[in-house]
């Protein structure tokens, strides 16, 4: 079946540096691949998508590319601020409304 | 956008009593909705698909008697847990997706369950 595989962390960055969350994924097809975010206390919140392949979505400074190739939709930032501590989801569909998420990371950024 | 909410946020239960968790399209209408249970420093684990007017569709593994599930309107579904056990405790989280489809999906803010 589906499956994503991602960076656990946890990480903990100082502000300003540079994130990369590797994410990898197994399917059949052609699925769409996203980026789900949760911060302390709230629900996850979708931060980017792309729903084919060499797409690349971004939101709040945040990319990811969509690799057909390498089967692979990693998430960078070039420089991260205190405010995007959060746990990260890979997630992708494989046609359907069902989501399928890597384990998330947990990022901690630090003044 | 697009808002969804879960009632309650955290409940705590005795072992062998039920608990009900809604979970609300607060502006939009929603005739799928989506269960997940996340485990500490886990996944989001599908459980069960809420369908509006038919029967939920639960995945494999998922004890359809112990997790009832009803959608009873276009805005809301219920997580029923029967007959907790401590092994239930978990974060049970709802989603539902985008009107605009697209795949997106709009999560509520999950209920923390603790059965003693």
């Amino acid at each position: 079946g589906d499956s994503v595989t991602q960076m656990e962390g946890p990480v903990t960055l100082s502000e300003e540096a540079f994130l990369t969350i590797n994410c990898t994924y197994t399917a059949t097809g052609y699925p769409s691949l996203f980026w789900y975010v949760q911060y302390p206390g709230e629900g996850l919140q979708l931060l980017l998508k792309a729903t084919k392949a060499d797409d690349k979505g971004s939101n709040k400074g945040f990319e990811a590319t969509y690799r057909k190739e390498t089967t692979s939709f990693h998430l960078e930032k070039g420089s991260v601020q205190v405010s995007d501590s959060a746990v990260y989801f890979c997630a992708l569909s494989g046609g359907s409304e069902k989501l399928v998420f890597g384990k998330g990371m947990k990022l901690t950024v630090n003044p | 956008g697009a808002v969804v909410s879960q009632h309650p946020s955290w409940v705590i239960c005795k072992s062998g009593t039920s608990v009900k968790i809604e979970c609300r399209s607060l502006d939009f209408q929603a005739t799928t909705m989506f269960w997940y249970r996340q485990f500490p420093k886990q996944s989001l684990m599908l459980m069960a698909t809420s369908n509006e007017g038919s029967k939920a569709t639960y995945e494999q593994g998922v004890e359809k008697d112990k997790f009832l599930i009803n959608h009873a309107s276009l805005t809301l579904s219920t997580l029923t847990v029967t007959s907790a056990h401590p092994e239930d405790s978990s974060f049970y989280i709802c989603s539902a997706p985008h009107p605009g489809g697209g795949y997106e999906q709009y999560f509520g803010p999950g209920t923390r369950l603790t059965v003693t």
